[in-house]
């Protein structure tokens, strides 16, 4: 089946430095993937939706400046945390999916601390 | 918009009890429908999905139909193990758009 890898699945950074998490299709093209947060015990929540070759598309309320994305190929999405701050952590989670109409898959998660 | 309800948790049930989780959602178009599991500290796994009314969506034991006269996707499984231990979260995938919408999720314990 359709595998979405994340990467790192935990960081840990200090106040003002940047954070880049990876996500990858492994055997499926992804034109689009989405990058999602989640608060402890909460829903997720869409950040923005990734689009290979052009820019990505946030979300009411999400800082385009301040999570950058990046999706260079049909198979990797980077979310880039600028100048993170303890607010900023989260658990992030990308998805994807293989066929449009069909369920996505997800990544293992990112779970970003910064102290 | 489009949105997504799902009864509130936590859900507590005793090993082999019967599971139901409600799930009802509002969308202008003909949304597919889908349950994701998630187990603690992991990302999200699809459990089911259906993609047109009536179609029930199995997976695991856990069963949904979706409900177009109700605007329903009700979650349920006969006979719950301590394995199924999670949180269930009910989501729409717009017809116009790509993006997934979610309910705010239904944690589920099972205790022996």
């Amino acid at each position: 089946g359709a595998v979405v890898s994340q990467h790192p699945s935990w960081v840990i950074c200090k106040s003002g430095t940047s954070v880049k998490i990876e996500c990858r299709s492994l055997d499926f093209q992804a034109t689009t993937m989405f990058w999602y947060r989640q608060f402890p015990k909460q829903s997720l929540m869409l950040m923005a939706t990734s689009n290979e070759g052009s820019k990505a598309t946030y979300e009411q309320g999400v800082e385009k400046d301040k999570f950058l994305i990046n999706h260079a190929s049909l198979t990797l999405s980077t979310l880039t945390v600028t100048s993170a701050h303890p607010e900023d952590s989260s658990f992030y989670i990308c998805s994807a999916s293989p066929q449009t109409g069909d369920g996505y898959t997800f990544g293992s998660g990112t779970r970003l601390t910064v102290v | 918009g489009d949105s997504v309800t799902q009864m509130e948790g936590p859900v507590t049930l005793s090993e082999e009890a019967f599971l139901t989780i409600n799930c009802t959602y509002t969308a202008t178009g003909y949304p597919s429908l889908f349950w994701y599991v998630q187990y603690p500290g992991e990302g999200l796994q699809l459990l089911l999905k259906a993609t047109k009314a009536d179609d029930k969506g199995s997976n695991k034991g856990f069963e949904a139909t979706y409900r177009k006269e109700t605007t329903s996707f009700h979650l349920e499984k006969g006979s719950v193990q301590v394995s199924d231990s999670a949180v269930y979260f009910c989501a729409l995938r717009e017809t116009s758009y790509d993006k997934v919408i979610f309910g705010p999720g239904t944690s589920l314990s099972v205790i022996p």
